[in-house]
């Protein structure tokens, strides 16, 4: 069974400051991805940044950046520079293959940048 | 493209009633996904398809959830009778078969529908 854990319920950060988000996950697989999603208040998911079980080198998109220590299990969403319009909730998730194609969510964080 | 399309986005129904929420995913994408979405059990896998086949129907709640697949640009699920912990926001999603690269992985999501059952 695949897990996602957040652990970081909702943070503060000044606008910006560059933020982490943590993101702990647990699998059997031997490849899977690993995702990140935005949701505004106005509630549609947007899709941020995606990293490959695989990949060797850090998945950048903008000024998103995901921190992926395999052998800790780790993919940590990295904003530099963050925005007022980064408020929203962060959903880390992880997509397995092979009959497990689903996609597994945390239970989100929620950020607030304060001006 | 038009994405993942959602109907209705937002619905005000009674105990009892049923409920039919319908999603057309992008086109070409053999994967389909229902998702809901409450503050107490945050994003739940309902039912998943590939090729228009039910592959893992595990997280449908009982037997008054269903949900089908008639081709590949049309999905529905269905709630009879509809109940008031049903309250929640439906989400339909697509995707490409993983492969290499965030475009053959990534789901895209609807808008979702809004569901209130007083």
């Amino acid at each position: 069974a695949q897990k996602i854990t957040q652990t970081q319920p909702g943070m503060f950060v000044q606008e910006k400051e560059a933020v982490t988000l943590d993101c702990t996950y647990d699998t059997s697989d031997q490849s899977y991805g690993l995702f990140w999603y935005k949701q505004p208040s106005s509630g549609e998911m947007i899709f941020l940044i995606y990293q490959g079980s695989y990949d060797e080198q850090n998945a950048t998109e903008g000024r998103y950046s995901l921190n992926f220590q395999k052998a800790r299990k780790s993919a940590n969403l990295v904003i530099s520079a963050s925005q007022l319009g980064d408020s929203a909730m962060y959903f880390c998730a992880m997509r397995g293959r092979f009959g497990n194609e689903k996609l597994t969510f945390g239970t989100g964080t929620r950020l607030t940048i304060i001006p | 493209d038009a994405g993942v399309i959602q109907s209705p986005r937002h619905e005000v129904t009674e105990m009892g009633q049923e409920v039919t929420l319908r999603c057309k995913p992008i086109s070409g994408h053999d994967y389909l996904f229902w998702y809901r979405q409450t503050m107490m059990r945050g994003l739940e896998l309902l039912i998943y398809f590939n090729n228009n086949v039910p592959i893992d129907d595990s997280g449908m709640p009982e037997d008054r959830f269903s949900a089908k697949m008639p081709n590949a640009s049309f999905s529905t699920l269905k709630i009879q009778p509809s109940e008031p912990r049903d309250s929640a926001v439906y989400f339909c999603a697509s995707s490409s078969a993983p492969g290499h690269g965030s475009g053959a992985n990534v789901l895209t999501f609807g808008a979702g529908s809004r569901l209130t059952v007083l």
